[in-house]
């Protein structure tokens, strides 16, 4: 069954704390991606993972780093969380990269509150 | 610089038909692909048009014209359960992030009995 699952779905944190995000898909696909989605806005793409150990910065990375160590796995941390970071974050991922035709498969998205 | 433009809102009956519009200003074009959102779940892969014309895939249809930059995903039939967002995401040849997905904000259908 193909599946993009993150976790955890629902998160409160303090301003300051640090947030860990963790996603998993299960269909060996190269190609990872974290975005943030807020009220009225487009998907914003934060990191993409093209494999093991490489990462490339989106459009927003400022605040955000991410770790992919196994294919399968790809994590969003937020050192020092602040308010502004309150969103809904979606994981998703790809066979190869954003190629002509790829699709994109997403997960359930973490919706993070800072107060 | 890069923009996607949509709706934000579009109204329709039930039996009717749906059309959801998208612009797109960017730096190069490699194709545009359309993802159905319904509320509080995740954004679900639809069309994927790289040429112009017509893709008539039964319920959803998907229009190009790259020299207008402009498209539009075609809901015909309507039903009830077709009230969700519709993104539009037009990729790019990016330099530093190869192949760059840049997403329209969305126009929200409300499909009415």
């Amino acid at each position: 069954d193909m599946k993009v699952t993150q976790m955890p779905r629902y998160l409160i944190k303090r301003m300051g704390e640090n947030v860990l995000l963790e996603c998993g898909q299960d269909m060996s696909h190269e190609t990872m991606y974290w975005y943030r989605q807020d009220p009225g806005l487009g998907l914003q793409l934060i990191y993409i993972s093209y494999d093991v150990d490489s990462n490339s910065e989106g459009d927003i990375p400022k605040g955000y780093r991410v770790s992919r160590k196994k294919r399968e796995h790809f994590s969003l941390i937020l050192d020092s969380a602040k308010t502004n970071q309150t969103s809904v974050y979606f994981c998703a991922s790809s066979l190869y990269g954003t190629g002509v035709g790829n699709t994109l498969y997403f997960g359930e998205g973490s919706r993070l509150i800072v107060v | 610089g890069q923009g996607v433009e949509q709706p934000a809102k579009l109204m329709s009956v039930e039996g009717t038909f749906a059309r959801v519009n998208c612009t797109y200003s960017t730096s190069g074009f490699n194709g545009l692909s359309w993802y159905q959102q319904r509320e509080g779940q995740a954004p679900v892969f639809l069309s994927y048009v790289v040429l112009d014309g017509l893709k008539d895939s039964g319920h959803f249809s998907t229009f190009l014209s790259r020299s207008n930059g402009y498209s539009y995903l075609l809901l015909t039939e309507l039903q009830i359960k077709d009230s969700a967002s519709y993104l539009c995401a037009v990729r790019t040849p990016g330099t530093q992030v190869v192949g760059q997905l840049t997403f329209g904000r969305g126009t929200r259908l409300q499909v009415y009995a």
